[in-house]
């Protein structure tokens, strides 16, 4: 199957500083990819679709200026968290798929604690 | 917007009994999926029903759509530890973005 590849796996940062989160399809070109953020035992929480060569769309209540998401190219997606507080620590989760394929294929996630 | 409406949130089970999951989906969709999250993992794929009535099976899972491709159930016959982990279904309702709405999952946990 499709191969999404999520860097870092974790990570750990002080509050008020930025973290950017990277998402690559390895072996197919995505033209959209998705970010979500999943709290402990909780689903998935869909908080934006990044489109390649566009503006990303969020969902209600997503801070666009928080959470930059930029798609340069059919295999990258990246979201930064930026001024991260300890509130935005989660599981941070994309997901990809290749031309008329409808599944999606995920990436492994990162975890991201703000101290 | 759509709801995708998962039940039961957390089912404990002994190693052995069968296992159960529905969902329910607010508006008719395209297809619906199933996806399998291990813990501390990330979700993947098991399955995609497209058709109205459609069963699907793999191994001991058996996969269902109904009639009104509203809902879908899925069923794990004789539960085995190695099948721990959180089941979500996504529905899709077509659009070019192919966007997912996920329900809540299905915690399972397996007595040995």
């Amino acid at each position: 199957g499709a191969v999404v590849s999520q860097h870092p796996s974790r990570v750990i940062c002080k509050s008020g500083t930025s973290v950017k989160i990277e998402c690559r399809s390895l072996d197919f070109q995505a033209t959209t990819m998705f970010w979500y953020r999943q709290f402990p035992k909780q689903s998935l929480m869909l908080m934006a679709t990044s489109n390649e060569g566009s503006k990303a769309t969020y969902e209600q209540g997503v801070e666009k200026d928080k959470f930059l998401i930029n798609h340069a190219s059919l295999t990258l997606s990246t979201l930064t968290v930026t001024s991260a507080h300890p509130e935005d620590s989660s599981f941070y989760i994309c997901s990809a798929r290749p031309v008329a394929v409808t599944e999606a294929f995920f990436g492994q996630g990162t975890r991201l604690t703000v101290v | 917007g759509q709801q995708v409406m998962q039940i039961p949130q957390y089912q404990h089970v002994q190693e052995g009994e069968d296992f159960t999951t529905y969902c329910n989906s607010s508006t008719t969709l395209s297809n619906i999926q199933w996806y399998k999250q291990r813990p501390g993992g990330h979700p993947v794929f098991l399955i995609q029903l497209v058709k109205s009535g459609e069963v699907k099976k793999q191994k001991r899972l058996t996969f269902q759509f109904g009639e009104a491709k509203k809902n879908s159930s899925l069923h794990i016959t004789a539960t085995q530890t190695t099948d721990v982990g959180t089941y979500f279904c996504a529905g899709f309702s077509g659009g070019s973005n192919y966007k997912l709405t996920f329900g809540k999952g299905t915690l399972l946990t397996v007595n040995p």
